[in-house]
């Protein structure tokens, strides 16, 4: 079956620049949602989108703005990366927002 | 065996044996709680749910019990087999509905199956 798909796996960038993150949700979920994972630690929420409307905002830092396409799958921009934004960035996907979401495999962003 | 996840996030038992995953979590107001499995380089994978109204559910080798009163949630996992080893976390959401909608993760808790 068909799982939500991240790209790309791995992403090394320099301080100070930017990078775009992609998920593309299971064929016919509506629903994603961006976490955020640092090194040993739990996930943290970042935001969602349900029909391609912001639904909920996390800790999301101003230098990160996200969107949902009419195809549904949605970007991750981030400006301005700090070292401490190195952290493994998961997206979720579901069918309307009150089901079982389903993880991708993450991107690793690492900042140098 | 037995772990406090907050405290203890390693838990290691035999191969074969039930393990009780615990956790903590921090808002009275919760209503839907999720335990996810996280093995090295995936993103998490949903075990077992469990809603408010309800104090204990069984799913296929894993039961989740909830304590309102004392705010904590366990998952128990019965013969654990080696595939089980991977990080435990809880989430808890405010939003009775489901989804992954601003879950609040706990600390995992690392579960290492010996031979």
């Amino acid at each position: 079956a068909a799982g939500v798909i991240q790209s790309p796996r791995h992403l090394i960038k320099e301080k100070r620049e930017t990078a775009t993150l992609k998920c593309y949700p299971i064929p016919r979920h509506d629903t994603v949602y961006w976490y955020q994972q640092g090194p040993g630690q739990d996930p943290q929420f970042l935001i969602s989108f349900y029909e391609k409307m912001q639904s909920d905002k996390g800790s999301i830092p101003d230098r990160f703005s996200a969107q949902q396409f009419s195809d549904y799958h949605s970007e991750l921009n981030m400006s301005s990366l700090e070292l401490g934004d190195s952290a493994l960035y998961f997206c979720a996907s579901s069918l309307g927002m009150n089901t079982e979401a389903f993880f991708g495999q993450g991107t690793r962003l690492t900042v140098v | 065996g037995e772990s406090v996840g907050l405290h203890l996030p390693t838990l290691s038992v035999q191969e074969g044996d039930n393990s009780i995953i615990n956790c903590a979590y921090s808002n009275s107001a919760s209503d839907y709680f999720i335990w996810y499995k996280q093995e090295s380089g995936k993103g998490p994978q949903f075990i077992i749910d469990i809603r408010s109204n309800m104090d204990k559910r069984q799913g296929q080798r894993v039961t989740v019990l909830l304590n309102k009163t004392v705010k904590h949630l366990s998952l128990q996992i019965a013969a654990t087999q080696p595939g089980d080893s991977a990080v435990y976390f809880c989430a808890e959401n405010m939003n009775s509905g489901g989804g992954a909608d601003g879950l609040t993760f706990g600390k995992g808790t690392h579960l290492i199956i010996q031979p």
